[in-house]
């Protein structure tokens, strides 16, 4: 049962470009999270999905940022005309439909905007 | 405001040196605390989690502790090598099993040979 995957591992984007981040969960997992890990900061929590439902946006920047969990595919994290300061390290952790104290995460996006 | 705070941000130690890093969170009315580790460009490995109800769990050199009233977490690491050299993270969960984790900003831990 591969983990979870993330693609790309390094995005590289100038300031005005769009920047899309994949996540692949585990096998049977439907719940998705979203965090952000600025450059000597902890993870922040941005955005909790279900297949096709955004459950929890409270940590989403009102603008540029957007998110999706569709049926089929990955979850995209999707930020419109990127900026310097949105240079961070972006995780996806999984976790199963049922009752589930663990999410599982993946070794992350690291972007870069010049 | 939820937050989690750990000390020291960092640490450095000699090889076999036991060790413990501090968490401390300011709403006690936690479902559950979680130690991960975190290796540089890596993702986040799970050591080990506790549940409200609990006051500690252990995983080989490992052992987390946890008093929900004083808001505080330790993780000891016992004989400590340089493959334990990493950054520490502990993360706290509000809400129920479905709920965002709030992490601190980690400890990060060199154990020179």
């Amino acid at each position: 049962n591969a983990g979870v995957m993330q693609n790309p591992r390094h995005l590289v984007r100038r300031r005005g470009q769009e920047a899309r981040l994949r996540c692949s969960p585990m096998k049977g997992h439907s719940h998705v999270y979203w965090y952000r890990q600025l450059p000597e900061e902890g993870l922040k929590f941005m955005v909790y999905l279900q297949k096709e439902n955004i459950i929890d946006e409270s940590g989403m920047p009102k603008e540029r940022f957007s998110a999706e969990f569709p049926k089929e595919g990955p979850s995209i994290l999707r930020i419109q005309q990127v900026v310097r300061g949105d240079s961070a390290a972006y995780f996806c952790a999984s976790s199963p439909p049922a009752f589930s104290d663990t999410q599982y995460f993946g070794p992350g996006t690291r972007l870069t905007v010049l | 405001k939820q937050e989690v705070t750990q000390i020291p941000a960092a640490l450095s130690v000699p090889e076999g040196e036991n060790l413990v890093l501090n968490c401390s969170f300011t709403d006690s009315a936690i479902y559950n605390l979680q130690w991960f580790r975190q290796d540089p460009g890596k993702g986040l490995t799970s050591l080990l989690l506790i549940q409200s109800s609990q006051r500690e769990q252990t995983s080989g050199r490992l052992n987390a502790s946890l008093d929900k009233s004083s808001g505080r977490s330790t993780l000891y690491i016992a004989a400590s090598q340089p493959g334990d050299s990493a950054t520490y993270l502990c993360a706290v969960q509000y809400g129920g099993s479905q709920g965002n984790l709030i992490f601190g900003k980690g400890t990060k831990l060199s154990v020179k040979p």
